[in-house]
């Protein structure tokens, strides 16, 4: 259980267009999602929060406008990003933590399988 | 702010031999801890965590962590390691926001 995808796992794209990640938890509810980048030899870093039906919280630093989020449903939340460069290129991770009523801690997250972005 | 430090940013270690992978953390209150591993390419996935109870806690793939609150400590063992644990090791830190560690990458010799 608790597995997370993303689609494409892989995608190349020319400088100046949009690329639309997808996030999807297949086997539970994510009332949470979090997309991360990663660069080359280095860790995770935290670029939003997003609550199904409600805005993705950013973190500081990171481009509201450039990377846009979406979290219709509890299932899916999409990244966009828009007029992406060749900085842009990157690993871009999500992750979906899983709710259970009553439960007490933290919410686990769970990972996607990741996503390589190249722009040209 | 919360924070993590692996220390060790490569190590090797030949198969069978036994791991250690070192982390430090800073929490303002009880930590959530977390050690997650990403293969080549991939994403995480989640060996073990710690919220409370037991401080020694026990994961996948054989690996177990203790949690030493006086050493802000919360290492990632493993007695025998297999060829297949080469990979990069994250330790995190957090609730809700997780914090993770600039990843320690094993190298598992025959």
């Amino acid at each position: 259980g608790a597995v997370v995808s993303q689609h494409p796992s892989r995608v190349i794209c020319k400088s100046g267009t949009s690329v639309k990640i997808e996030c999807r938890s297949l086997d539970f509810q994510a009332t949470t999602m979090f997309w991360y980048r990663q660069f080359p030899k280095q860790s995770l870093m935290l670029m939003a929060t997003s609550n199904e039906g409600s805005k993705a919280t950013y973190e500081q630093g990171v481009e509201k406008d450039k990377f846009l989020i979406n979290h219709a449903s509890l299932t899916l939340s999409t990244l966009t990003v828009t007029s992406a460069h060749p900085e842009d290129s990157s690993f871009y991770i999500c992750s979906a933590t899983q709710r259970k009523k009553g439960q007490q801690g933290t919410d686990t997250q769970y990972f996607g399988p990741g996503t390589r972005l190249t722009v040209l | 702010a919360q924070s993590v430090t692996q220390p060790d940013i490569h190590i090797t270690v030949s198969e069978g031999a036994s791991l250690e992978l070192r982390c430090n953390y800073s929490y303002g209150a009880t930590p959530y801890l977390f050690w997650y591993v990403q293969s080549p390419g991939q994403g995480l996935q989640l060996l073990l965590k710690y919220f409370s109870g037991d401080t020694l806690v026990q994961g996948i793939k054989g690996f177990e962590a203790e949690f030493k609150r006086s050493q802000s400590s919360f290492n990632l063992r493993k007695p025998s390691v297999h060829w297949s644990d080469a990979a990069e090791y994250f330790c995190a830190v957090g609730y809700q926001k997780v914090t993770f560690g600039t990843g320690t990458k094993l190298q598992v010799i025959p």
